[in-house]
C-alpha cells in the first residue's frame, strides 16, 4: 500500500513533441505529490509538486494532472526540449513537515533534436 | 541561498574498509534526510533527522550503517565495514516545509 508504482520505465519524444508520465498509488492519506527531475551525476530537483485538492497544476512547460477518484498522476511536458532529457521521478507523502517521500522508479526521458 | 553541500564527491574502497560522508544543509533546515540510489533506482531514505533527533531509521543497516548529527547542522553518514553491494550514490536532502533539497551526491564503488 506504500507502493507509488511509475510508467514508462523510459521514453523518446521528438523535439516539440509532449512527453507523459504516469504514476499510480494505492495509499489514500498520501497528500503531497511531487516530480523531481535528476540530470546524470546531480542530485534529484524539485520540479513541480501538487496537493489532492486540485485537479491540475501547470508551471510553464510542465503540468501536473491528478485523478483523485483513480489514484494516479502525470506529469506533462509541452514543447519537450533536448534539454529536458533527464530521468523524472514521481514521489507520494503522508501530510506534516517531517515528510517521508515513497519514491517511483523512475523514467528514463530523451528528446531527439 | 547556498545548497546542500556533500563531500566527497567519489569515494573508491576496497570491501571489508570503512568510509564516511558529510552533509552541510541549507541554513535553517531542520530535518536532514540519507538516500542511497542505486544505479537506475530511486533515491532509498536510509535515515531521517529532526534537528539533531532520529525521526525514521527503519531501512538503515544498522550492523554497518551509522550516522549522526550531533549539532543539528552537519551530518555525517558512516559504513562499517562495506560490501560489494554498498556501491551507489549517497544522497543528502534537507527541508524545512516539506519540500526536499537535494545536494549532488556522493559516488561510492566498493571494489
Amino acid at each position: 500500500q506504500q507502493q507509488v508504482k511509475q510508467s514508462p520505465q523510459s521514453l523518446i519524444v521528438q523535439k516539440g513533441g509532449i512527453s507523459i508520465i504516469n504514476c499510480a498509488y494505492e495509499n489514500t492519506a498520501f497528500d503531497y505529490f511531487p516530480w523531481y527531475q535528476q540530470f546524470p551525476g546531480k542530485g534529484p530537483a524539485l520540479l513541480i509538486a501538487i496537493r489532492p485538492d486540485v485537479s491540475e497544476k501547470k508551471e510553464g512547460r510542465f503540468t501536473i494532472s491528478f485523478n483523485k477518484s483513480a489514484k494516479q498522476f502525470s506529469l506533462h511536458i509541452m514543447d519537450s526540449q533536448p534539454g529536458d532529457s533527464a530521468t523524472y521521478f514521481c514521489a507520494a507523502s503522508l501530510g506534516g513537515n517531517n515528510r517521508k517521500l515513497i519514491w517511483g522508479l523512475g523514467t528514463s526521458l530523451a528528446v531527439n533534436p | 541561498e547556498a545548497g546542500v553541500a556533500q563531500s566527497p564527491r567519489y569515494k573508491i574502497i576496497e570491501k571489508r574498509q570503512s568510509v564516511a560522508f558529510w552533509c552541510n544543509p541549507i541554513s535553517g533546515h531542520a530535518t536532514l534526510y540519507w538516500y542511497q540510489q542505486i544505479l537506475g533506482q530511486g533515491p532509498k531514505l536510509l535515515i531521517q533527522f529532526q534537528n539533531n533527533g532520529v525521526v525514521d531509521d527503519s531501512q538503515l543497516p544498522k550492523d554497518r550503517f551509522s550516522a549522526e548529527r550531533l549539532k543539528g547542522v552537519d551530518s555525517t553518514l558512516k559504513i562499517q565495514p562495506a560490501k560489494l553491494e554498498d556501491s551507489a550514490v549517497y544522497l543528502c536532502a534537507s527541508s524545512w516545509t516539506g519540500e526536499q533539497y537535494f545536494g549532488p551526491g556522493t559516488r561510492l564503488t566498493v571494489t
